[in-house]
Parts: structure tokens; sequence; C-alpha cells
């Protein structure tokens, strides 16, 4: 069993629908929760992170942190066609300081107009 | 303010030869790590430099080494390329002077190095 598992898509939405990404993890150990957003041929760029459990808010964006549960999810609001790209789960341990960070394989969302 | 920037862009190898990449961190990080991406999968972390140390350290093989220089610029080898070693290696950086509740682990990735051996 993969420590975070992710469902790969692809996800295929209208333009402004509601967008709910999610992951799963094992390790109790992860403190640390980010989304990475991937185009095509490109780094990640990190869109959202959350310490422990909660949620957070930034623009059309919604990060949500389940600890007890081991869930995530990040929602975007009023989709748009430049939201289309991977999405990438990462979790961090706190213990160290590091920079090892354990990935999802991505969900590939495509918002249509 | 330049980004994280690697090198080459795109590499084509044969399987047995080695393979040099090299990283410049963003201006003011000083800790670098280096992520394999198989097509298809998220990132998998290789290992991380910080003071021209190997630091921590993910599930690879001897094969795998790095370096890091004074000027926190780093470089990935892998020696005895197998066919399974084609991907996109991404470095990423970071500043390591934020510390416990402050190091969010927020990194910054360059747009990696496609990899491919044949």
């Amino acid at each position: 069993q993969k420590e975070v598992e992710q469902d790969p898509g692809p996800l295929s939405v209208p333009e402004g629908a509601i967008v709910s990404l999610n992951c799963t993890y094992s390790n109790s150990a992860f403190q640390y929760f980010m989304w990475y957003r991937q185009y095509s041929r490109k780094g990640p760029e990190l869109l959202m992170y959350t310490y422990s459990s909660g949620n957070k808010e930034d623009g059309r964006f919604t990060a949500q942190v389940d600890k007890s549960s081991k869930y995530i999810s990040l929602f975007i609001r009023d989709s748009q066609p430049s939201d289309s790209a991977t999405y990438l789960c990462a979790m961090k341990e706190i213990t160290g300081g590091g920079n090892k960070l354990t990935f999802g394989t991505g969900t590939q969302l495509k918002v249509e107009l | 303010d330049a980004g994280v920037t690697q090198s080459p862009t795109h590499l084509i190898k044969t399987r047995g030869q080695q393979v040099t990449l090299r990283c410049s961190p963003k201006s003011g990080h000083d800790t670098v790590s280096w992520y394999q991406q198989a097509l298809g999968q998220g990132p998998q972390f290789i290992f991380q430099y910080y003071e021209e140390e190997e630091r921590q350290r993910g599930n690879f093989p001897d094969r795998f080494s790095g370096h890091q220089f004074p000027n926190y610029s780093s470089e990935l080898n892998v020696n005895a390329l197998l066919l399974g070693d084609s991907a996109l290696y991404l470095c990423a950086s970071r500043f390591s002077g934020l510390a416990g509740e402050r190091n969010t682990g927020e990194l910054f990735f360059g747009e990696g190095s496609r990899l491919t051996v044949l």
C-alpha cells in the first residue's frame, strides 16, 4: 500500500464548476499538507499548504485536512480553463525539518469551455 | 529574481552510460533536493543537500549520487543507467533558516531535466 493515495483521473468538468480533489494517507507522522499544480512539461508549483488539521482558503482555492480520517481535499471554485493541469498532493513529517515530501500520483484535471 | 534553474532540459542516453544533471537554486535558498518523476507518477524524493553534505536520502540505489557546491548549486549523477531511469528529474530548493512550525516544507521546483534511456 502506498503512503499517499490519489485518484489519477482524468477529471473533466465544465467551466465554472466546483472541483473537489482528494488524497488519503496512512502515515500518522505527516504534519504538513500541500497541494501543487503541475502544467504539462513544467515543474510543480505550490498552491496551498496547511499545518495539521483545519481549513485554509486562498482566493478560489480551499484546502481541508482531516487528520482523524487521514484525508485531505482541495476545492476549486468557479473553475477556469487555465486550471487545467495535474494536481499533486504532498505531505511532510515535521521531524528533522528536511525536504522529503511524499507525493500522490496526481489527478489530471481538464476544465472545458 | 531567478527561480530554480536546471540543465539540460532534455537528454538521451543509452543503457550503462552515466549522466550529470545540474541545478541552481532560487536566490536566497541554501538547501537543494532532487526528485524523480516517472511518467504518470508523482515525484519521488531522491536526496537532499545542505552545507555541501547529503542530509536525507530516499529509497534510491547508490548509482544515484550528488554534490552541492559552495554557491549552493547542485549536481545529480546517475551511473550505469537503466531503462527504468527514464524520467523527469526535478530539483527543488528552500531556505533552511525557517525553524519549527515555520518550516512549512515549501519547496520551489525547477522545470526539470527529462532523461530518456534507450
